[in-house]
């Protein structure tokens, strides 16, 4: 079955920096990658995701980008601002068909 | 809003108990699923359901069971608790047909059950 694994575990990063959390993926048949975030206390929400068939996709200061060769997608976040402090999960699926996630990645913003 | 909803949102119950945790959806979704979430270890797929007569296991199924009652109802039960399944649960649907990427998962917020 398919494997996600998420590097790094933990990631701190200054206000206004980037941070990136890269995720590969065992099985070449998933095709639908998401990214959820999780706040403190809270449940896991979605906040980008993409296809196969697309190499990137931006949606203001997040992005993703899909390498299906080497089977790795990693997310880009830019300007990170503390409300971005948060868990981050990885997920792949085939057409949105049991999901498997990522251990997740704790992000802490600094100010 | 549209929701969805599990009950109880925290239980402490002890070895050997039965424990059923219930989530109901005003969604309409068709596809419905059990997640356990523990540190480090992200969400662990327990078991899902595409509908009303559909039910799959999932990666962590062993010791769990489910119905589901209804398109909006989907339960998850421990037949006899031990205290490694101590954790936070989730339930999610998604509807693929929605328009959102392949099936954006709706979670509801969680049951935390602890068993001593």
């Amino acid at each position: 079955g398919e494997n996600v694994e998420q590097h790094p575990s933990t990631l701190s990063v200054q206000e206004g920096d980037s941070a990136v959390i890269k995720c590969t993926y065992s099985d070449s048949a998933s095709n639908y990658f998401p990214w959820y975030k999780q706040e403190l206390g809270k449940r896991p929400q979605l906040i980008i995701d993409i296809r196969s068939n697309v190499g990137e996709k931006k949606d203001q200061r997040i992005a993703v980008t899909l390498n299906k060769t080497a089977k790795h997608f990693s997310l880009h976040i830019t300007e990170t601002q503390p409300e971005d402090s948060a868990v981050y999960f990885c997920a792949a699926s085939f057409y949105g068909q049991n999901f498997v996630f990522g251990p997740g990645t704790r992000l802490s913003v600094l100010p | 809003d549209a929701d969805v909803t599990q009950t109880p949102r925290n239980r402490i119950t002890k070895t050997g108990k039965r424990i059923m945790l219930e989530c109901s959806q005003t969604k309409g979704h068709d596809r419905m699923y059990w997640y356990r979430q523990d540190p480090g270890l992200g969400l662990q797929l327990i078991y899902y359901s595409f509908d009303v007569k559909d039910i799959n296991k999932g990666e962590i199924s062993d010791g769990y069971s489910v119905s589901r009652q209804a398109q909006a109802k989907f339960s998850l039960s421990l037949e006899s608790a031990i205290p490694n399944q101590t954790a936070l649960y989730f339930c999610a649907t998604s509807d693929p047909g929605a328009g959102a990427g392949d099936g954006e998962l709706f979670f509801g917020e969680g049951s935390r059950l602890t068993v001593l």
